[in-house]
């Protein structure tokens, strides 16, 4: 299953809210989707699992949806801190392929 | 608190062997898969390979398939990664990852390790 996310890059002010968005080329099974949060010489962080389910202590201001082939990590009122790379991957099948990350930027 | 601490990170010339190693802490390290996620300079996450919760089961992506092996010692609490063969593309950061099945997520991952293949 290849991911593809989108757009690319992001920008945007803090208070903005995000949209990111992660399609597969084929159904994931059970829809075992996850989306992690990534900074700069850190390992990524877990936040959404099974496309809608927000991993413990991440704020409520970050939520998911999405079903089939199409999925969505939306970030409301955005504080400088989310300012990341942003990745969603699949265990539905394997290989269990990560899409190619969505920068987003202040 | 439960971690991954990794090792065996470093320099590496093309067509040798490299052997990474994850240490679980604090986590129920026998009852769930191991994966092995890269990242090249600059580039984005790839999913290397994974090993069930017993060792029975592994797999790969393509393009380590033959050449990496990943292996588990439960008594140990670690999780190893064996490279051979090693190209110039395999340079990258290495994580290891505890996979949770019932969030279906990592919800552990090691601290990351820098490998580089280069003469």
């Amino acid at each position: 299953i290849v991911l593809t996310q989108s757009p690319g890059t992001l920008s945007l002010s803090p208070g903005d809210t995000a949209i990111l968005s992660c399609r597969a080329s084929q159904s994931v099974r059970n829809n075992y989707v996850t989306w992690y949060q990534q900074k700069p010489g850190q390992a990524p962080r877990l936040l959404i699992y099974r496309a809608s389910s927000r991993a413990t202590g991440i704020p409520d201001r970050f939520s998911a949806s999405g079903s089939g082939t199409d999925f969505t990590l939306t970030i409301n009122r955005l504080e400088p801190e989310d300012f990341a790379v942003y990745y969603c991957q699949q265990f539905g099948t394997s290989p269990f392929d990560f899409g190619q990350g969505t920068r987003l930027e202040i | 608190q439960a971690q991954l601490v990794s090792s065996g990170g470093g320099v590496i010339q093309p067509g040798r062997s490299l052997r990474l190693s994850c240490v679980g802490s604090e986590i129920d390290f026998s009852g769930h898969g191991m994966h092995w996620v890269r990242q090249g300079r600059g580039k984005g996450l790839e999913w290397v390979g994974l090993i069930w919760y017993d060792g029975s089961k592994t797999y790969y992506t393509d393009s380590v398939k033959g050449r990496f092996t990943i292996s588990r010692d439960n008594s140990k609490k670690t999780v190893s990664l064996q490279m051979d063969s090693l190209r110039a593309e395999d340079t990258g950061i290495y994580y290891c990852a505890k996979y949770d099945g019932t969030p279906a997520a990592y919800d552990i991952w090691g601290q990351g390790m820098l490998v580089t293949v280069s003469s």
